[in-house]
């Protein structure tokens, strides 16, 4: 079992509509948790983080994190065309000491048509 | 400069070449990553730096991978006797603090170095 994982997709979705993105991971240690954009051929930029159960609003975003099912998501309303991209979800994990390590899913590619 | 930058942008190296990979993180940022990226998954961890301490270099595929950042700067990863399953892009990343990667202290990714092994 990879250390965090997503599906893949594509997730397909239309302009507009409510988008949900879900990761899982197996450091039921983990402290914070981030979801970061890819647009294709580019970097990663950082979206969201979260470190507490519950949910958290950053504009059109919301993560949303459940520490009990090691669970972690990601919503995005309204969505535009422009957020069609490869969300990553991304775990400080806490094993062994390495709180400093960022461990990466494979991502999950969106496409919003519009 | 502003961000992270690495070089080269795109290197093609035979089979068997040694190549070396670039990172100019932003000045001042502590932490410093070393990611490999193949095409259609996410960020593999390499090895992580804290200032010129490599603290972590559980991510090398192999002894043919080496990274140093000799001055708590600049880092150079260097892969030797390139192999085909070394192509993928190789990413930089660099953050102020230790661990709090949030907005106070967010990783700031550079392009990246694609590289292609025939």
């Amino acid at each position: 079992q990879k250390e965090v994982e997503q599906n893949s997709g594509p997730l397909s979705v239309p302009e507009g509509a409510i988008a949900s993105l879900n990761c899982t991971y197996s450091d039921r240690g983990s402290q914070s948790f981030f979801w970061y954009r890819q647009y294709s051929g580019k970097s990663p930029e950082l979206i969201m983080f979260i470190y507490s159960n519950g949910d958290k609003e950053d504009g059109r975003f919301t993560a949303q994190l459940n520490k009990a099912s090691q669970y972690v998501s990601l919503l995005i309303r309204d969505s535009q065309p422009s957020d069609s991209a490869t969300y990553l979800c991304a775990v400080n994990l806490n094993s062994g000491g390495s709180n400093y390590k960022l461990t990466f899913g494979k991502g999950t590619l969106l496409t919003v048509n519009p | 400069g502003a961000g992270v930058s690495q070089s080269p942008r795109y290197k093609v190296a035979k089979r068997g070449q040694d190549v070396a990979l670039r990172c100019d993180p932003i000045s001042g940022h502590v932490s410093l990553f070393w990611y490999q990226q193949a095409l259609g998954q996410g960020p593999e961890f390499l090895t992580y730096f804290q200032n010129e301490a490599q603290l972590d270099k559980s991510g090398l595929p192999s002894d043919r991978f080496f990274a140093e950042r000799p001055e708590g700067s600049v880092s150079t990863l260097k892969i030797q006797r390139t192999q085909q399953e070394d192509s993928a892009v190789y990413l930089c990343a660099s953050s102020l603090g230790v661990a709090d990667y949030s907005y106070n202290s967010p990783l700031h990714f550079g392009n990246g170095t694609r590289l292609t092994v025939t």
